[in-house]
């Protein structure tokens, strides 16, 4: 089975643009979830998509957004950019998600963003 | 709320050196407790997992065992190589998402 793949692997974008970050799960995944990865803040958890439904959110401001399609592939966008955007982006699926606390997720190599 | 604690590093050891890192949690109720590899411009690989107390997690010569009642989930290995070198997470299951700690950079040396 091929694994979580993320496009683009990096990028990078100017203070006030936006971005569209990809993540197409593992076959058969409903549940797709995202994260962020700093030097200072470590791994933070962004929102969990399962069925098209964002299920769970992280403590993020309203610019950070996403969705998902009906072949569970996903996609979250980053409004206004802001210098402290900068990081990787990670993208992990499974099978239920937040319906299952001991499933394992399977992590995508992610997307690095660089703001300036 | 729920949160993971993890020794930070950079931990530096020699070939077939003993390995340990470890990990304490703060959870109500019964997490799962991971272990979560990242090598340099990689995401995340699961190292490990165990999803109730006195369960012990193996993989590639790694342990880790769920310990309620000191509230950790140490990981250990007996010899390790040049080719574990990278950054270990310990991470815990709470309502489908994952709760890391801030990672422990392990450097083998020849």
């Amino acid at each position: 089975k091929a694994g979580v793949t993320q496009t683009p692997r990096y990028l990078i974008k100017t203070r006030g643009q936006q971005v569209t970050l990809s993540c197409s799960p593992i076959s058969g995944h409903r549940s797709v979830s995202w994260y962020q990865q700093t030097p200072g803040q470590g791994l933070q958890f962004l929102f969990e998509y399962f069925s098209e439904t964002q299920r769970n959110k992280g403590n993020f401001p309203g610019r950070f957004s996403g969705r998902q399609f009906s072949n569970s592939r996903s996609e979250m966008n980053v409004s206004t950019l802001e210098l402290g955007d900068s990081a990787l982006y990670l993208c992990a699926s499974s099978l239920a998600g937040s319906g299952n606390s001991q499933e394992t997720q399977y992590f995508g190599p992610g997307t690095r963003l660089l703001v300036l | 709320g729920n949160s993971v604690t993890q020794m930070e590093g950079p931990v530096t050891l020699s070939e077939e050196a003993f390995l340990t890192i470890n990990c304490t949690y703060t959870a109500t109720g019964y997490p799962s407790l991971f272990w979560y590899v990242q090598y340099p411009g990689e995401g995340l690989q699961l190292l490990l997992k165990a999803t109730k107390a006195d369960d012990k997690g193996s993989n590639k010569g790694f342990e880790a065992t769920y310990r309620k009642e000191t509230t950790s989930f140490h990981l250990e290995k007996g010899s390790v190589q040049v080719s574990d070198s990278a950054v270990y997470f310990c991470a815990l299951g709470s309502q489908g998402n994952l709760i890391f700690g801030k990672g422990t950079k392990l450097s083998v040396k020849p």
